[in-house]
């Protein structure tokens, strides 16, 4: 079956702008995340969704950056008014939702961001 | 809180031969999983192999193995018989158990970056 699907692929920017990132996981898969690979700090965990909520927010850098998800399946990724620090790779990643215990994340292959 | 330490930036193996990554971490928890992620240039991050803390078995996978050493906190990766395709990044990752059918994020090293030579 098809995997994580992220758009768009790369994407440039003016600072001081705003930026939508999207994610398909993989359908079935409730459990998503969203995290940023960056080579200063390397690949960090930004939010969680469980369904179409966020147990855990913990990792999102500031209060420009917001997510959601709707229908339990796709989430997109917002940044507003951009900054040079928020370029990264931005992975999403999906998983069942076990009850047995923990599960598989997948991959997608990632949002490049660049903030001019 | 969790870390995970690689201590190898880069590394490179000739063809066929055997090769070792090292990953350190530190934790209190009891209950928690370990990871390895391989990621090549197309940034698409592959699971490569999975452990249970629970468990002593060292996991493997076909030529991917892992050397679990719980008391000492290290959790290093074996590649034999490596194949061009094997260079990559390579991550370790931490994660926490859970409970009650939630799930928990990953907690990444820095990676090591494995070259393959023909």
């Amino acid at each position: 079956g098809a995997g994580v699907s992220q758009s768009p692929s790369n994407k440039v920017t003016e600072k001081g702008k705003d930026v939508e990132l999207r994610c398909d996981p993989i359908s079935g898969h409730t459990a998503l995340y969203w995290y940023r690979q960056s080579l200063g700090q390397g690949l960090e965990f930004l939010i969680y969704f469980q369904g179409n909520s966020a147990p855990d927010k913990s990792g999102l850098p500031s209060d420009r950056f917001s997510a959601e998800r709707t229908g339990g399946s796709v989430s997109t990724l917002t940044i507003q008014r951009t900054q040079q620090e928020d370029s990264a790779v931005y992975l999403c990643a999906s998983s069942l939702d076990g009850a047995g215990g923990v599960e598989t994340q997948y991959f997608g292959p990632g949002t490049r961001l660049l903030v001019l | 809180a969790q870390t995970v330490t690689q201590s190898q930036p880069e590394m490179s193996v000739q063809e066929a031969e055997t090769v070792t990554l090292s990953c350190t971490y530190d934790t209190s928890e009891s209950n928690y999983y370990l990871f390895w992620y391989k990621q090549p240039p197309s940034r698409q991050m592959i699971l490569v192999i999975r452990q249970e803390a629970y468990k002593q078995q060292n996991a493997t996978e076909n030529r991917f193995s892992v050397n679990f050493q719980k008391a000492a906190k290290s959790f290093s990766l074996k590649i034999s018989d490596s194949q061009l395709g094997d260079t990559a990044m390579y991550f370790c990752a931490f994660m926490k158990g859970v409970y009650g059918g939630s799930q928990g994020n990953l907690i990444f090293g820095k990676g090591t970056k494995l070259s393959v030579k023909p």
